[in-house]
């Protein structure tokens, strides 16, 4: 595609819920990253990917939240038994390569709403 | 620990009017890169402009520029002749070659008057 894609765009689901978030990244970008932004704050960081392999994962906020990429494909983040302090946009994007030379581009996001 | 403040939380400027947006970050590393991110409405993040760490030149992309001051880590961003369409969120970010990973600012709302 010519652009980052997520899905859903929006995603409204009770507490306690599991729900699993959707990134086509642009086709040949070998990184791929994934943000929590809350509303009215900047871009939390959670995880990156290099192909399909994620070296780190601290930047997850609980055990409740993994995420899988398939080759330098589409990635999905899920998150188990939501809390109402999930609810945010989830930005994802990719990019040529992990250094800084290389542009990130964004994906238009996808707000998880938890009641 | 890697940190990027930004202590405007709102700017407004007059069209055609030059205004600067201020970041400050924190870092351990000697290589690293620094953006500025425009987010409108739409939230659709886009980059606006990028600076290299070793590079003393500061970057300049049209009417955006940078005043990248390593020793203080400092890394404003001026935007000349100021256009409606630049009403957005601002982020300023860094990326640390070593973690690879991109830490934000909490961001600064520009509005354009006009």
């Amino acid at each position: 595609g010519a652009g980052v894609s997520q899905s859903p765009s929006n995603k409204v689901t009770e507490k306690g819920k599991d729900v699993e978030l959707r990134c086509d990244p642009i086709s040949g970008h070998t990184a791929l990253y994934w943000y929590r932004q809350r509303l009215g704050q900047g871009l939390e960081f959670l995880i990156y990917f290099q192909g399909n392999s994620a070296p780190d994962k601290s930047g997850l906020p609980s055990d409740r939240f993994s995420a899988e990429r398939t080759g330098e494909s589409v990635s999905t983040l899920t998150i188990q038994r939501t809390q109402q302090e999930d609810s945010a946009v989830y930005l994802c994007a990719s990019s040529r390569g992990t250094s800084g030379r290389f542009e990130q581009f964004f994906g238009p996001g996808t707000r998880l709403t938890v009641l | 620990a890697q940190t990027v403040t930004q202590s405007q939380p709102e700017m407004s400027v007059q069209e055609a009017e030059t205004v600067t947006l201020s970041c400050t970050y924190d870092t351990s590393e000697s290589d690293y890169y620094l953006f500025w991110y425009k987010q409108p409405p739409s939230r659709q993040m886009i980059l606006v402009i990028r600076q290299e760490a070793y590079k003393q030149q500061n970057a300049t992309e049209n009417r955006f520029s940078v005043n990248f001051q390593k020793a203080a880590k400092s890394f404003s961003l001026k935007i000349s002749d100021s256009q409606l369409g630049d009403a957005a969120m601002y982020f300023c970010a860094c990326f640390e070659s070593g973690t690879y990973k991109y830490i934000f600012g909490t961001g600064t709302r520009l509005k354009v008057l006009a």
